[in-house]
């Protein structure tokens, strides 16, 4: 068992940029939820999915933040355009339906300039 | 909202000695969770807890939910290296939104030779 896969782990971008983060969760989990850890207020929740519908977005900080899920696997963040603000890990996690406990990535660390 | 609390917000041990870390809710905790963050690790699963009163270890590790559900500690015993790293913890909002989790801004610990 591979774990979650983040990519990149680390992204360098201009401000002004597109950029796309992928999350791919463990085989199965249908709850995957996105996370951003500024190490200033901590993790954040952004989103999260069951299956393939948002179920909320409401920490989802502007209108550039958009996730994905399109067939219930893997998911993507988008921020578009990026702001020097966006610099944090972004972590994301997954879960089965029936099991607690979540297991998560090991992030992507975003760097805008 | 759901709000948690973590102390210390930082801490540095010897080797050897013990400590312990609180978890503080505004609200009746559903479901808490430990984990351990350490950089370019992810976020590693510690333990859960639900029900008042309810106590669990793992290795040096023990933490306590307390019989109101508002307040869990952490104890580790005999401190090691190892050990050192950023614990978060993590609590299921409740109601309709039970699957989601939300955690505290995190204590730091370091743990010198």
């Amino acid at each position: 068992d591979a774990g979650i896969i983040q990519s990149p782990k680390h992204e360098v971008t201009e401000m002004g940029q597109t950029v796309t983060l992928r999350c791919e969760p463990i085989f199965g989990h249908n709850f995957l939820f996105w996370y951003r850890d500024t190490f200033v207020q901590g993790l954040e929740l952004l989103s999260y999915f069951r299956s393939r519908s948002i179920i909320d977005n409401a920490g989802m900080p502007t209108e550039r933040f958009s996730a994905e899920r399109p067939d219930g696997s893997f998911s993507t963040l988008k921020i578009q355009p990026a702001e020097q603000g966006d610099s944090a890990v972004y972590v994301c996690a997954s879960r089965h339906r029936s099991e607690y406990g979540y297991t998560f990535g090991s992030g992507t660390r975003l760097t805008v300039v | 909202s759901q709000e948690l609390e973590q102390s210390p917000q930082s801490l540095i041990v010897q080797e050897g000695k013990n400590l312990t870390i609180n978890c503080t809710s505004s609200k009746t905790l559903y479901g808490l969770y430990w984990y351990k963050q350490k950089y370019g690790e992810g976020l590693i699963f510690l333990m859960m807890l639900q029900k008042g009163g309810e106590e669990k270890s793992h290795e040096k590790i023990t933490a306590k939910l307390d019989e109101k559900k508002q307040q869990s500690s952490l104890h580790i015993t005999a401190s090691q290296p190892s050990h050192a790293g950023i614990y978060l913890c993590g609590a299921d909002s409740g109601g309709s939104s039970y699957d989601k989790v939300i955690f505290g801004p995190g204590t730091s610990l370091s743990v010198i030779p």
